[in-house]
């Protein structure tokens, strides 16, 4: 079936810039989803992506889709301790009709 | 303002109990989802919805239950069934039952035992 591979942590200074990585298999999904998720909360939409569009830029955000390598990355401009938290990858296409989501990323943010 | 309304935040069973989590939505959404969220697990799909009166199974949905009377409910039903009820549920809700429009996520149930 459909996956979504993340890796598990990342940790980067405060001022850096954060880039959040994401492969997917399932070449058909239209549109892609970052999530961002702060302990003991629900799942806040940051983002998403068309399947026919390779970069779109929000404020700080960024993201780059490369539909060949099916590689999906977010990059955080900037970061700030307030970023500190989990990002989800998460892929229109389930079976069910559902999205399938990563396993989240977790984002330390040092001062 | 719209949004999804999970409660209670912390929920607690004891052996053999049925427990339900209620989740509603002001957002007119026709798809509703509840997921559970374990440690360095992700999110896995129990039930969804895609109208009123009408649900399927997601990946894991043995030893758990749903109903779907009002467009704006989606409660779900832990049963005894559930031997490792333990996690974070979450449900969410979304325009679309494709994965083309965005899913709304609650704050989230923490159900522990006792």
């Amino acid at each position: 079936g459909e996956d979504v591979e993340q890796s598990l942590f990342l940790s980067v200074r405060e001022g850096d810039s954060s880039v959040i990585n994401c492969t997917y298999t399932d070449s058909s999904s239209t549109y892609l989803y970052w999530y961002k998720q702060e302990p003991g909360a629900g799942l806040q939409l940051l983002t998403y992506i068309f399947s026919n569009m390779d970069m779109k830029q929000d404020q700080r955000l960024t993201v780059l889709l490369n539909k060949k390598d099916k590689h999906l990355s977010l990059r955080i401009a900037d970061t700030q301790t307030g970023d500190s938290a989990i990002y989800f990858c998460a892929i229109s296409g389930g079976s069910q009709g559902n999205l399938i989501f990563g396993k989240g990323t977790k984002l330390s943010v040092k001062p | 303002d719209g949004g999804i309304t999970q409660s209670p935040k912390y929920l607690f069973r004891k052996e053999g109990q049925n427990v339900t989590l209620s989740c509603e939505q002001n957002l007119n959404h026709d798809a509703m989802y509840w997921y559970r969220q374990d440690p360095g697990q992700g999110l896995r799909l129990i039930y969804y919805s895609q109208i009123v009166n009408d649900f399927q199974k997601g990946d894991i949905a043995e030893g758990y239950s749903v109903s779907r009377e009002k467009k704006e409910s989606f409660p779900l039903t832990v049963t005894s069934a559930q031997k490792n009820p333990t996690a974070f549920y979450l449900c969410a809700s979304s325009g679309g039952s494709n994965g083309n429009q965005p899913q709304h996520f609650g704050d989230g149930t923490r159900l522990s035992i006792l």
